[in-house]
């Protein structure tokens, strides 16, 4: 399909695993996004990258998170060490660039469940 | 962190238009604000965004006031469709992050 895909579309996991989560953008996307949204709350950002800058990493929560984009396209977004708190969906959006005037697409998310 | 401020819920009868406000009174000059809505189980889809003059498209209408520290989403003819959660954004100010705040929960009733 066209848009931004994720995957897994479910995780489940044991505290103390490592999870990656992975997000194909739009082809041509040169911005990528990265929100988690807990049960019942709303987006909360994590990082972006746009084209070969340095990525924006500000929000994520803590060292076990951590993302890379490889060769400008796919994402992954590990973490390591889970921890319950860390239960919740994670989106992926893209846009073609990082611009006042971007529209940012989302993917469907991965929903971590962290036993 | 949001730089938004909006009703936590808001109901709508069918067919009727939805106005949703969103305070922002700490926007800058060059920054847009954005609209975003969620359905329930599903990512965020874009509806519309603006700079300084009222914007309309095919989902909806933006009205942004003079001193644009605030703006209404309009939906001019509500459907049960539309129940979501409305989200108004402003960017984070010399970058390119966007802060959802925890939006407006929409309910539209038949």
């Amino acid at each position: 399909g066209a848009g931004v895909s994720q995957s897994p579309s479910n995780k489940v996991t044991e505290k103390g695993k490592d999870v990656e989560l992975r997000c194909d953008p739009i082809s041509g996307h040169t911005a990528l996004y990265w929100y988690r949204q807990s049960l019942g709350q709303g987006l909360e950002f994590l990082i972006y990258f746009q084209g070969n800058s340095a990525p924006d990493k500000s929000g994520l929560p803590s060292d076990r998170f951590s993302a890379e984009r490889t060769g400008g396209s796919v994402s992954t977004l590990t973490i390591q060490r889970t921890q319950q708190e860390d239960s919740a969906v994670y989106l992926c959006a893209s846009s073609l660039t990082a611009s006042d005037t971007g529209e940012l697409f989302f993917g469907e998310g991965s929903r971590l469940t962290v036993l | 962190d949001a730089k938004t401020t909006q009703p936590t819920s808001m109901d709508c009868a069918e067919g009727r238009a939805a106005n949703l406000p969103c305070n922002h009174s700490t926007i800058s000059g060059n920054e847009y604000v954005y609209w975003y809505r969620q359905i329930h189980s599903q990512g965020p889809q874009y509806i519309i965004h603006g700079l300084k003059n009222n914007e309309t498209n095919e989902m909806a209408s933006l009205i942004i006031t003079e001193d644009r520290k605030s703006s209404t989403l309009i939906l001019p003819h509500a459907t049960l469709r539309d129940t979501a959660v409305y989200y108004c954004i402003v960017r984070a100010s010399g970058t390119y992050k966007y802060i959802f705040g925890t939006g407006t929960r929409l309910k539209v009733l038949a």
